[in-house]
């Protein structure tokens, strides 16, 4: 089966821009959340989709926004980049949403802003 | 809320000797903990986990990890580290929601040295 997809890979982008990212979840997964990864702040949680609809958010300003398709594909956007925007995305997937469920997650995506 | 701890930021080892990686966690309910690694330029991969049903985890890579309840913690040990093991290790808690977000805690860099 194959896992957890996400592209593009690398983006650089510069302030003020906006930016979309794309994953693709693991087949008959229903669950895909997202993940910031910072070098000061570590890994933080910024939204999670199930069955199309955001069901539990982190605590990111409202640049930072998603959706999930009915095929479980989920895109995250952020406009009006920032410098300190810049950080490893992770996208992650598990079959259902229960606290016994275990994310597998993608490689990321390098976002850049300079 | 559930929040997990990682004493020690880095660790280093020989080649051959004990991997010893430290979590402590604080929970007001029964937690359900994660073990995840990462290596340069990717994603996470998960170790192992404990949901209960035994207080002696084994995972993947030889990796294991010990629930003590009397002690709040969840380390993580190898017998035998090997230069493969080289690699960024986080511990993490889900359930703050309710469902499967995950909270990371700082994360550990592990160093083995020949």
């Amino acid at each position: 089966k194959a896992g957890v997809t996400q592209t593009p890979r690398y983006l650089i982008k510069t302030r003020g821009q906006q930016v979309t990212l794309s994953c693709s979840p693991i087949s008959g997964h229903r669950s895909v959340s997202w993940y910031q990864q910072t070098p000061g702040q570590g890994l933080q949680f910024l939204f999670e989709y199930f069955s199309e609809t955001q069901r539990n958010k982190g605590n990111f300003p409202g640049r930072f926004s998603g959706r999930q398709f009915s095929n479980s594909r989920s895109e995250m956007n952020v406009s009006t980049l920032e410098l300190g925007d810049s950080a490893l995305y992770l996208c992650a997937s598990s079959l259902l949403r229960e606290v016994t469920d275990t994310q597998y997650f993608g490689p990321g995506t390098r976002l850049t802003v300079l | 809320a559930q929040s997990v701890t990682q004493l020690g930021s880095h660790v280093s080892v020989s080649e051959g000797a004990l991997v010893l990686l430290r979590c402590n966690y604080s929970s007001s309910v029964p937690p359900y903990l994660f073990w995840y690694v990462q290596y340069p330029n990717q994603g996470l991969q998960l170790l192992l986990k404990y949901t209960s049903a035994a207080t002696l985890v084994k995972g993947i890579n030889g990796f294991e990890a010990e629930f003590k309840k009397s002690e709040t913690s969840f380390h993580l040990t190898k017998p035998s580290a090997h230069m493969s093991d080289a690699a960024e290790y986080f511990c993490a808690v889900s359930g703050n929601s309710g469902y499967s977000t995950l909270t990371f805690g700082k994360g550990t860099m592990l160093l083995v040295s020949p």
